[in-house]
C-alpha cells in the first residue's frame, strides 16, 4: 500500500507569482483535502475533492484553487502570491463511501516560501 | 461551528512516566474526534480516533485517549512515556456527513531521559 505523497518538498517563490503543488492519495482512496499550517498554528481546512469537484471550502480567498484528476491525485494552485501564503501545505486523503466519516492520512507536506 | 481547545502549549514529562495531552471540544451533534501526531518537518501521522461506541480508544504506539461527553473532552494519554514520544500533538474534530477537520494550536510534548 501506497501512502500519501506530495511534491515538491520545499519551494522558494516571490510576491506576485503562481505556485502549483501535487499530492497522491493513497491507494484505495477516492477524497482528498488540503491543509494550510503556518509556523506555530494548527492547519486550516482550504478546500476538499470528491469525485473531481470541490466538496467543501474553508476560509481562503478564490486565489486558491484545485483540481483532482480520475487516478484521484490533486493540485493545489495558488495565484498572486502574498508573504502571508508562506507555510507548509499539507494534502490528506480517505475514503468516502457517501456519507461515511472516514480517517484523513496526510502527506509529508510543501514548505513554501513566499519572498 | 465546531472547535478543539487544547489548553496547553507544553506538556513536560519524564521517561516512564504516564502522559496526558488535554483535549476539550464543542461540536454539535455526535463528535468524531481525532489525535495526530507530527515530528519536525513531517505531516501528521493518525494516532486514534472516537466516532461511537467505548469511551476509552486505543490508538498507536501505545497511545490512549478517553472521551468524556459531560466534560466535553478527549485528553490523550500513554502509561509509560517514551523519549521518542517528544513531538507536536494535535487533537481534531470533524462534522458528521462532512469530512473537514477542524484542529486544535497543538500541545508540544517533551519527554526527558
Amino acid at each position: 500500500e501506497t501512502g500519501v505523497t506530495q511534491s515538491p518538498t520545499h519551494l522558494i517563490k516571490t510576491r506576485g507569482q503562481q505556485v502549483t503543488l501535487r499530492c497522491s492519495s493513497q491507494s484505495g482512496h477516492n477524497t482528498v483535502s488540503w491543509y494550510q499550517q503556518a509556523l506555530g498554528q494548527g492547519p486550516q481546512f482550504i478546500f476538499q475533492y470528491y469525485r473531481e469537484e470541490e466538496n467543501g471550502r474553508g476560509n481562503f480567498p478564490p486565489r486558491f484553487s484545485g483540481l483532482q484528476f480520475p487516478n484521484y491525485s490533486s493540485e493545489l494552485n495558488v495565484n498572486a502570491l502574498e508573504l502571508d501564503d508562506s507555510a507548509l501545505y499539507l494534502c490528506a486523503s480517505s475514503w468516502d463511501a457517501g456519507g461515511s466519516t472516514d480517517t484523513q492520512y496526510f502527506g509529508p507536506g510543501t514548505r513554501l516560501t513566499v519572498l | 461551528a465546531q472547535s478543539v481547545a487544547q489548553p496547553e502549549d507544553q506538556v513536560n514529562v519524564a521517561e516512564g512516566n504516564p502522559l496526558t495531552v488535554k483535549c476539550t471540544y464543542s461540536v454539535s451533534g455526535n463528535p468524531y474526534l481525532f489525535w495526530y501526531v507530527q515530528y519536525p518537518n513531517r505531516g501528521l501521522q493518525f494516532l486514534l480516533k472516537y466516532i461511537t461506541g467505548d469511551n476509552l480508544v486505543k490508538g498507536s504506539y501505545g497511545f490512549e485517549a478517553e472521551f468524556n461527553k459531560s466534560q466535553t473532552s478527549f485528553h490523550l494519554k500513554k502509561p509509560s512515556a517514551l523519549v521518542s514520544d517528544s513531538a507536536l500533538y494535535f487533537c481534531a474534530s470533524m462534522n458528521t456527513g462532512f469530512q473537514k477537520l477542524v484542529f486544535g494550536t497543538g500541545t508540544r510534548l517533551l519527554v526527558s531521559p
